[in-house]
C-alpha cells in the first residue's frame, strides 16, 4: 500500500510568489494534517482537515490555507512568499481525527520550499 | 502553554549501548504519544504509539514508557547499531487536532 505522498518533494520559489503544496493520504483515511519544519526545529501544526472540514488551525498567518478534497487529498496554499517561509512542509494523515485510542499519525516525505 | 522538551539535545555513542533518550511535556493531559524518527531531510517515520491508558510499548530493541501524572516519556534503545543514527521526536496529543512536537534527540551512533 502506498504511503503519504506529497508533492512537490523539492520547489523554489522568489518573495512575493504563492505556492501549493499537494498530499494524498493513506487509503481509508480522512484526516490530514499539514506541519511545518523549519530547519533544526519540530514540526509545528499548520491545519487540520477531516472528512473535508477545518478541524484545527495553528497559529499561522492568514496567507496560509488548505482545503480538503472529496476523495480526501488536500492542498496546502501559501500566499505572499516571506523567506522566513522556507521549510519542510509535512503532511500527515490518519484513519480518524484527534489523539484517542489507537489513531495513528503516519508523515509523508515533505515538500521542501525554498523563498529566494 | 503545551510545551515539549527533550533531553539531551544531541547524543554521540559508540555502537552496542543502551540509550535513554527523555521528554517531558508541559500538560499531561494527554490522549496519546508518538515517538517518530527523522533521518536528515526526511519525514518522519512513526515508531511507536503509547495510549494514555498504557504505560510502556515495545517494538523490537525500542521501549517507550509513559508516566502522565508526571508528564515524562521515555525511550530507550537496546544495543544501538550505526543504523540508528537520527532524530528522534516525541509529541503528545492532546484534546486537540494536533501534535505537539519537542526539538528533538540528534542521535550518532558509530562503529
Amino acid at each position: 500500500d502506498a504511503g503519504v505522498t506529497q508533492s512537490p518533494t523539492h520547489l523554489i520559489k522568489t518573495r512575493g510568489q504563492h505556492v501549493t503544496l499537494r498530499c494524498s493520504p493513506i487509503s481509508g483515511h480522512k484526516s490530514v494534517s499539514w506541519y511545518q519544519q523549519v530547519l533544526g526545529q519540530g514540526p509545528q501544526f499548520i491545519f487540520q482537515y477531516y472528512e473535508k472540514e477545518e478541524r484545527g488551525r495553528g497559529n499561522f498567518p492568514d496567507r496560509f490555507s488548505a482545503r480538503q478534497f472529496p476523495n480526501y487529498s488536500s492542498e496546502l496554499n501559501v500566499n505572499a512568499l516571506l523567506l522566513g517561509d522556507s521549510a519542510l512542509y509535512l503532511c500527515a494523515s490518519s484513519f480518524e481525527a484527534g489523539g484517542s485510542g489507537a489513531n495513528v499519525l503516519t508523515f509523508g516525505a515533505g515538500s521542501r520550499l525554498t523563498v529566494l | 502553554k503545551q510545551e515539549v522538551t527533550q533531553i539531551p539535545a544531541a547524543l554521540s555513542v559508540p555502537e552496542g549501548e543502551n540509550l535513554v533518550l527523555n521528554c517531558s511535556f508541559t500538560d499531561s493531559a494527554i490522549y496519546n504519544l508518538q515517538w517518530f524518527r527523522q533521518d536528515p531531510g526526511k519525514g518522519l517515520t512513526s515508531l511507536l504509539l503509547i495510549q494514555s491508558s498504557q504505560r510502556e510499548q515495545t517494538s523490537g530493541r525500542l521501549n517507550a514508557s509513559l508516566d502522565k501524572s508526571s508528564g515524562r516519556s521515555t525511550l530507550y534503545i537496546a544495543a544501538s547499531q550505526p543504523g540508528d543514527s537520527a532524530t528522534y521526536l516525541c509529541a503528545p496529543w492532546y484534546n486537540t487536532d494536533k501534535l505537539i512536537f519537542g526539538t528533538g534527540t540528534r542521535l550518532q551512533v558509530f562503529p
